[in-house]
């Protein structure tokens, strides 16, 4: 089944580490995202790319690092720099038609203490 | 800069009722407006798309509609069940980010 997969879903860190979260896609997308969700706030993105080896920053971006070097996978580092990292990670893609649907992955659960 | 709201934040219905759920942008320009379901500590499911030239979407019991001039969307649910308790979010596009609304928390009881 084709699907985004994140991993992985629960994540405990200690504060001032860096951790790299997953998120791969085998359903052919070019453009793939990373939010942020915490309670009573929308989701927020942090970083996107529309290409292999192209991204942008979103809204968020201070403390977070991206790479694509790969069509299929766009992880996410949270280095120590981000001030509260605990949150629910959501990676997504969507296709290359300007209509096409935003697909989420299941998301990760960092925890940093 | 795009806003998205959603009200209200919570709706808690018995079962069998007919309710729908609100979606207000503030900036008319945008390409298409998506509805998503989420449930506790799990991503978003795509329901509905509605491209900004359409008027409305239909899947099995939820119709979403599209006014672009009034910046609004509605999310119809018809004949609700407690299978459909979950958090719904609306989120428009722009360029190319989707802006989020904060979601409405939706609760049927049997």
């Amino acid at each position: 089944d084709g699907g985004i997969t994140q991993s992985p879903k629960y994540l405990f860190r200690k504060e001032g580490q860096n951790v790299t979260l997953s998120c791969e896609q085998n359903l052919n997308h070019d453009a793939m995202y990373w939010y942020r969700q915490d309670p009573g706030q929308g989701l927020r993105l942090i970083y996107y790319s529309q290409i292999v080896n192209d991204f942008q920053k979103g809204d968020i971006a201070e403390g977070y690092s991206v790479s694509r070097e790969k069509k299929e996978s766009f992880p996410l580092t949270v280095t120590s720099a981000q001030k509260n990292p605990t949150a629910f990670y959501l990676c997504a893609s969507r296709g290359r038609e300007s209509n096409s649907p935003l697909h989420f992955g299941n998301g990760t659960r960092l925890t940093v203490t | 800069k795009q806003e998205v709201t959603q009200i209200p934040a919570a709706l808690s219905v018995p079962e069998g009722e007919n309710l729908v759920l609100n979606c207000s942008f503030t900036d008319s320009a945008i390409y298409n407006l998506q509805w998503f379901r989420q449930d506790p500590g799990k991503g978003l499911t795509s329901l509905l798309l509605i491209q900004s030239s359409q008027r409305e979407q239909t899947s099995g019991r939820l119709n979403a509609s599209l006014d672009k001039s009034s910046g609004r969307s509605t999310l119809y649910i018809a004949a609700s069940q407690p299978g459909d308790s979950a958090t719904y979010l609306c989120a428009v596009r722009g360029t190319d980010k989707l802006i989020f609304g904060t979601g409405t928390r939706l609760q049927v009881f049997p």
